[in-house]
């Protein structure tokens, strides 16, 4: 089975400066890895993906997240933050085949301050 | 294009009494999820629908949950007897590629049980 953890629970951060928002993720097979936000009572909306190939991912936003296969991590950062960022993200993943469902994290809360 | 449809988007309830959660998914959307996303957690899958059979319900309390999907767009959950710890934001969410699982999701219904 797969497991995310999301080492952050909340992430303060002054406007403009940059952000890393931390995932890892247990899994004995190859997975897919995703990142979604959630901005205050809205579902959720995927922010970038990694599906193959450039473990540098490039998202909506402005945002990025690098794959790193050794370490287990799938960070997401993005380098100049706006108030407009602050919301709930969430990491997720699944195995790369088969019929298995998103395992997400806890959550991480941006909140940027002006 | 119309996004996943959700309603309704509050409920309050007593326990041990029924609900029902109504989703209209994107058009042409063949998988729908639904999600129960408690406070301070990421989302757990409860159900998925692979136009009106269900692939996976190993994570719904079936003594009290149900869903169906009937005609393979629309699905209703419904929860019989509520109880406490079912106070949750219940998410839809719905898929065109199972395989890369770029998943939409919509507003959710926000659930408290008094």
């Amino acid at each position: 089975a797969q497991s995310v953890t999301q080492l952050d629970s909340q992430v303060p951060v002054f406007e403009e400066a940059p952000v890393e928002l931390r995932c890892n993720y247990s899994s004995s097979v190859s997975v897919y890895l995703f990142w979604y936000v959630q901005y205050p009572n809205q579902g959720l909306q995927l922010l970038l993906k990694y599906l193959s190939g450039s473990t540098l991912v490039k998202g909506i936003n402005g945002f990025e997240a690098e794959f790193n296969k050794s370490q287990t991590s799938f960070h997401l950062r993005k380098p100049s933050v706006h108030i407009s960022d602050t919301a709930e993200y969430f990491c997720a993943v699944r195995r790369n085949s088969g019929n298995t469902p998103l395992v997400f994290g806890k959550g991480t809360r941006l909140s940027v301050i002006a | 294009e119309a996004g996943v449809a959700q309603s309704p988007r509050y409920k309050i309830i007593e326990k041990r009494q029924s609900v029902a959660f109504w989703c209209n998914p994107i058009s042409g959307h063949a998988t729908l999820y639904w999600y129960q996303q408690i406070l301070g957690q990421g989302p757990k899958l409860l159900i998925q629908f692979q136009n009106n059979g269900v692939v996976d319900d190993s994570q719904l309390p079936k003594d009290r949950f149900s869903a169906e999907r009937l005609k393979g767009v629309d699905s209703t959950l419904k929860i019989q007897p509520a109880k406490l710890e079912d106070s949750a934001v219940y998410l839809c969410a719905s898929t065109m590629d199972l395989r890369t699982d770029t998943q939409y999701f919509g507003p959710g219904t926000r659930l408290t049980v008094l």
